[in-house]
């Protein structure tokens, strides 16, 4: 079954430490996005990408990075620098840019 | 940045129609209208999307207003799994055509 998967689903952190989520997605899709939400609240885009060798900031990129070597894969590094690293963090993917998005289970990561 | 605005919550009753309302005032020619609905601890589930007529699928139908300032997203029948988060959204930047997630409407079914 085609699809997008993030692991771990649950990740735990210690303050300073960089920790990576993984997305994978086999829907042979060109873009791809990762959001972070916060409890009761909307997502809120961090990266995206059109194309493989390709990404972009969204509206909350500080503290995070990014890379798009394959057009599978997405992985996001959530580094020390981000304050307030906390949330979920859901990981989607479109045909193209701005279409309908499928998305991931999203990963849980807490500081420890 | 075009914004949108929905109520925190509805209520309804199974087996009856749900509408549910966004108003998008300064939408933009080239945005599209998407919807979305979130249940607790997933990632958001994609329904229905449109730019000027009205849309149908298997899942909903999307009114949209003549001068595409609100849409309505329509459930026919509302079944208790249709209990959710529902995020009225919009592309913007025509360079990249983004969506930007508010707060949604928490839809709640009684049986």
């Amino acid at each position: 079954d085609g699809g997008i998967t993030q692991s771990p689903k649950y990740l735990f952190r210690k303050e300073g430490q960089n920790v990576t989520l993984s997305c994978e997605q086999n829907l042979n899709h060109d873009a791809m996005y990762w959001y972070r939400q916060d409890p009761g609240q909307g997502l809120r885009l961090i990266y995206y990408s059109q194309i493989v060798n390709d990404f972009q900031k969204g509206d909350i990129a500080e503290g995070y990075s990014v890379s798009r070597e394959k057009k599978e894969s997405f992985p996001l590094t959530v580094t020390s620098a981000q304050k307030n690293p906390t949330a979920f963090y859901l990981c989607a993917s479109s045909i193209k840019i701005g279409g309908p998005q499928h998305f991931g289970d999203g990963t849980r990561l807490s500081i420890l | 940045d075009a914004k949108t605005t929905q109520p925190n919550s509805m209520e309804s009753n199974e087996e009856e129609p749900v509408h549910l309302p966004c108003n998008h005032s300064t939408i933009s020619g080239t945005d599209y209208i998407h919807w979305y609905r979130q249940l607790p601890s997933q990632g958001p589930e994609y329904v229905i999307h449109g730019l000027t007529s009205n849309v149908n699928n298997r899942m909903a139908s999307l009114a949209i207003a003549e001068d595409r300032k609100s849409s309505t997203l329509i459930l026919h029948r509302a079944t208790l799994r249709d209990a959710a988060v529902y995020y009225c959204i919009l592309s913007y930047n025509n360079a990249g055509n983004m969506l930007t997630f508010g707060g949604g409407t928490r839809l709640m079914v009684k049986p």
